[in-house]
């Protein structure tokens, strides 16, 4: 198993704002996944961060949007930029050890 | 192709009854398959997976039952709780890249007292 660490838990944020996610994990893995939850709905693949390479997206997210850094086989960071009401969602780290596991997820709302 | 339809949309059980729900896709690349769980203001949590060589696996009271030619695969709890009151999510996943879930679009389940 993996014990993944996410940071804010949640957060309340104005509009035009950006926040940064981190999320820390506690053995080395090759991949991190970044996923939205929106209220009420299932879970949404936002990004693959690969460690030393730019991460890749999923139809519908941009890197503008979504900046995602990777620096080290324990840890990654996405931003979510200029945020708007819509932008309002959970965000959950995923890593995959032989099986896949996410962390607590980070609560957002935009105002 | 990559999609994944799970249901039903909401269940309500017993206590002590058994609580199914199904999971239905496309891709036949697709070979890993994850069921989790998630309570309100949580992460999901895995709750038990299978991978094709396999028909069922059975982890305490979850089992999940694999039926490749059908491209069908089913979540069955037994004994359910009210504690097991939660959303159930089923996924798929293709390959090595095991987290890039392509996840259902979950199951309410209620297990009254």
């Amino acid at each position: 198993s993996a014990v993944i660490s996410q940071k804010p838990s949640r957060d309340i944020c104005q509009r035009g704002t950006s926040l940064t996610i981190q999320c820390q994990v506690d053995s080395q893995v090759t991949m991190m996944f970044w996923y939205r939850q929106q209220p009420g709905q299932s879970l949404t693949l936002i990004a693959t961060a690969n460690q030393g390479s730019e991460a890749t997206y999923e139809s519908g997210f941009v890197i503008d949007k979504f900046p995602i850094s990777r620096p080290n086989l324990t840890f990654s960071t996405l931003t979510v930029s200029n945020m708007s009401p819509e932008d309002s969602s959970i965000y959950l780290c995923s890593v995959y050890t032989g099986l896949a596991f996410f962390g607590q997820g980070t609560r957002l709302t935009v105002v | 192709q990559q999609q994944v339809k799970q249901s039903p949309q909401s269940l309500i059980v017993q206590k002590g009854g058994i609580s199914i729900i199904n999971c239905a896709y496309e891709n036949t690349a697709f070979d890993y398959f994850p069921w989790y769980q998630q309570f309100p203001g949580k992460g999901p949590a895995l709750l038990i997976a299978i991978r094709p060589d396999v028909s069922e696996k059975k982890e305490g009271r979850f089992t999940i039952s694999f039926n490749k030619s059908a491209k069908q695969f089913s979540l069955h709890i037994m004994d359910s709780q009210p504690g097991d009151s939660a959303t159930y999510f089923c996924a798929a996943s293709m390959g090595t890249s095991g987290s890039r879930l392509t996840f259902g679009e979950g199951t309410q389940l209620t297990v009254n007292p």
